[in-house]
């Protein structure tokens, strides 16, 4: 797939299970984060995003943390199942018009 | 559920040639982008689109990159005289609000 060769991070969990993936970020500016989920040929799927006036938000099965002081943000996955098996990204804003992504992280859910 | 669609999936094109990738955003959203992805690679911008017009660009989108949304549905690339260095998936997005990007599943492009 396109993250061959990153060398990302990776992740085993068992199914059932909770994920935590981390991100670390660069830009104190940033004021907007994102996580996108990429399947193996397929497109960032968005999952997930947090204002930099928050510090944790939830979804259906996910939450975001965001810890501003030391340019964290983490998304954490309850009950990993095998279709949660992809490469995770974070990525930011600072308030103009586009997104910076980060490496990603692969996680991989054993059956 | 709407989704943002691209078209074709695979772009085979040879050095010095114009290619033009396809996008249908989706049809209530007011903001698009380009991002690419080149193999091992982080996703990167490219430029987005506001108004009928480029709203923001990266130094990646150089003269031989333009984008058009010639009908009020479509949103296209066109690259006008393709490099090796090219090669890559390029993603379509589109949001209602600034920022909260919805991609499609991306043209691979091939350049050889």
């Amino acid at each position: 797939g396109e993250n061959v060769g990153l060398h990302l991070p990776t992740l085993s969990v068992q199914e059932g299970d909770n994920s935590i993936i981390n991100c670390a970020y660069s830009n104190s500016a940033s004021d907007y984060f994102i996580w996108y989920k990429q399947e193996s040929g397929k497109g960032p799927q968005f999952i997930i995003d947090i204002r930099s006036n928050m510090d944790k938000r939830q979804g259906q099965r996910v939450t975001v943390l965001l810890n501003k002081t030391v340019k964290h943000l983490s998304l954490q996955i309850a009950a990993t199942q095998p279709g949660d098996s992809a490469v995770y990204f974070c990525a930011e804003s600072d308030g103009n018009n586009r997104l910076a992504f980060g490496k990603g992280n692969q996680v991989v859910v054993i059956p | 559920e709407p989704e943002v669609t691209q078209t074709p999936s695979h772009q085979v094109t040879q050095m010095g040639q114009e290619v033009i990738l396809h996008c249908v955003p989706i049809s209530n959203h007011l903001y698009f982008y380009w991002y690419r992805q080149i193999l091992g690679q982080k996703v990167e911008f490219l430029v987005s689109f506001y108004n009928n017009e480029i709203s923001e660009k990266s130094e990646i989108f150089d003269d031989q990159f333009s984008v058009e949304r010639p009908d009020g549905s479509n949103f296209t690339l066109k690259i006008r005289s393709t490099k090796l260095e090219d090669s890559a998936m390029y993603f379509c997005a589109s949001s209602v609000r600034i920022r909260e990007a919805f991609f499609g599943q991306g043209t691979r492009l091939t350049v050889v």
